[in-house]
């Protein structure tokens, strides 16, 4: 079945230092995968997107995301974090569904921002 | 205008109650979507509207009855629910689902954080 993995559960990281959330998903051909950051008791809020073309993509708040196809990956990077990014972090896809409407989420990652 | 909005942001209701939920865009969007996210995990795919109609029902319970008035507009009226029911119910639109659009970017609303007694 297509799956999107995110395999850390919980990071913490120091403000002003670099980030990497991992992401890996399951599927043959080239997918649509997504970012969404959600703040706490809020709605999700979409980061970036890759849907083809250039691997390194670029979204708001000054993350990017790489695509890798040969590791299966879509990892989200920021080169300094700030205390405002404490957040969950989910990444999706509609794997081979994408005309469906159905976005398969990773689990999510927890990130936290010591001072 | 790029919002998707919910009302109400939070909902506190006994098990008998009736109560609704509201969503609304005005992006033109034909695909609603209903999600229900509990702490911790990531949203659950309740409900596909597409072009108004019922695409995808994820097998929930009837007590959670969805409706799309219009293309703008999707309610969520509840029944009777179990205090396991107690979630953050979201609402998304698409420019999708179709066979041409080729992808599912989601804009989502900010929830309702609904609380059973």
């Amino acid at each position: 079945a297509q799956s999107v993995t995110q395999p850390d559960i919980h990071i913490t990281v120091s403000e002003g230092a670099s980030l990497e959330l991992r992401c890996n998903y399951s599927y043959g051909a080239t997918p649509y995968l997504f970012w969404y950051v959600q703040s706490p008791g809020q709605g999700l809020q979409l980061l970036l997107k890759y849907f083809s073309g250039d691997t390194l993509v670029q979204g708001i708040k000054g993350f990017e995301a790489e695509f890798k196809r040969s590791q299966s990956s879509f990892n989200l990077r920021k080169p300094s974090v700030h205390w405002s990014d404490a957040a969950e972090y989910f990444c999706a896809s509609p794997g081979g569904s994408s005309n469906t409407g159905k976005l398969i989420f990773g689990q999510g990652t927890t990130l936290q921002v010591k001072p | 205008d790029t919002e998707v909005t919910q009302t109400p942001k939070h909902l506190v209701m006994g098990m008998t109650n009736k109560k609704s939920l509201k969503c609304e865009q005005h992006m033109g969007h034909r695909a609603m979507y209903w999600y229900k996210q509990k702490a911790k995990k990531p949203p659950e795919l309740m409900f596909v509207y597409s072009y108004e109609k019922l695409s995808i029902n994820e097998s929930v319970p009837s007590r959670f009855s969805p409706e799309c008035p219009n293309s703008s507009l999707l309610n969520l009226h509840l029944h009777a629910l179990q205090p396991e029911d107690s979630a953050l119910y979201l609402c998304a639109s698409s420019q999708g689902p179709s066979l041409h659009s080729g992808y599912n970017e989601q804009f989502f609303g900010p929830g309702t954080r609904l609380t059973v007694l």
